[in-house]
């Protein structure tokens, strides 16, 4: 199946620095997604890119998706104490005769944040 | 305002035995699935569906059965527990095919 290799795995920042994280793939991606998990919870999504280029921007969050399809990143400016969490890329394909789509995740980035 | 909700929370099998998790959404999604997050790995598909009776093997299958009788519900069954299959379990749902998934809060499983 594709691989999603997403860094770093995790980073210690101080509060109001700026953090970026990225995916890379070997297999081209028709959607990104960003996930953000908090603790004990379930994901929840922060941004979604359609088109090659794309770049979308949610509050203090930007995201790309790269012009290979096979890249994203995530940037998120002035980093507060409730930014901590797992944030997880996710990659888009069609399931083989099913209608639906499966979503290929990273292994997340756990981000910290000093205040 | 429940979205997904699956239970239980938590659990302790021993090697062997079985159990059901439970998963169910009220808001109407005819996508369902099911993922397990091992630490440090992402999330893996177990199985999904597209509506009620249709169920289908995601990537990794073995060792877990589902069904879908119902447009609410998708619960996961576990027949012959396996230290393996030790992890945080999730439930999700989606109004549309390729559309934001929504997640249940998790029901984290150990097997001794």
């Amino acid at each position: 199946g594709q691989q999603l290799n997403q860094s770093p795995q995790s980073m210690f920042i101080q509060e109001g620095e700026d953090v970026s994280m990225n995916c890379t793939s070997s297999s081209i991606f028709n959607t990104w997604l960003w996930y953000k998990q908090d603790p004990g919870e379930g994901p929840v999504l922060l941004i979604a890119l359609y088109k090659a280029g794309e770049l979308t921007s949610n509050g203090r969050l930007t995201a790309q998706f790269g012009i290979t399809r096979k890249d994203s990143f995530l940037n998120i400016s002035a980093s507060i104490p409730s930014d901590v969490g797992i944030y997880f890329c996710a990659g888009q394909l069609p399931l083989s005769g099913a209608g639906s789509y499966q979503l290929t995740f990273g292994k997340g980035t756990k981000l910290s944040v000093i205040p | 305002n429940a979205g997904v909700t699956q239970t239980p929370k938590f659990r302790i099998l021993k090697i062997g035995q079985s159990m059901t998790l439970q998963c169910t959404q009220d808001m109407n999604h005819n996508y369902m699935y099911w993922y397990r997050q091992d630490p440090g790995m992402g999330l893996k598909l177990i199985y999904y569906s597209v509506g009620a009776g249709i169920t289908d093997k995601g990537e990794v299958p073995n060792g877990y059965n589902v069904s879908r009788s119902t447009t609410e519900d998708f619960p996961l069954r576990l027949e012959l527990a396996a230290p393996s299959q030790t992890s945080v379990y999730f439930c999700a749902s989606s109004y549309r095919s390729g559309g934001e998934l929504f997640f249940g809060e998790g029901s984290r499983l150990t097997v001794l």
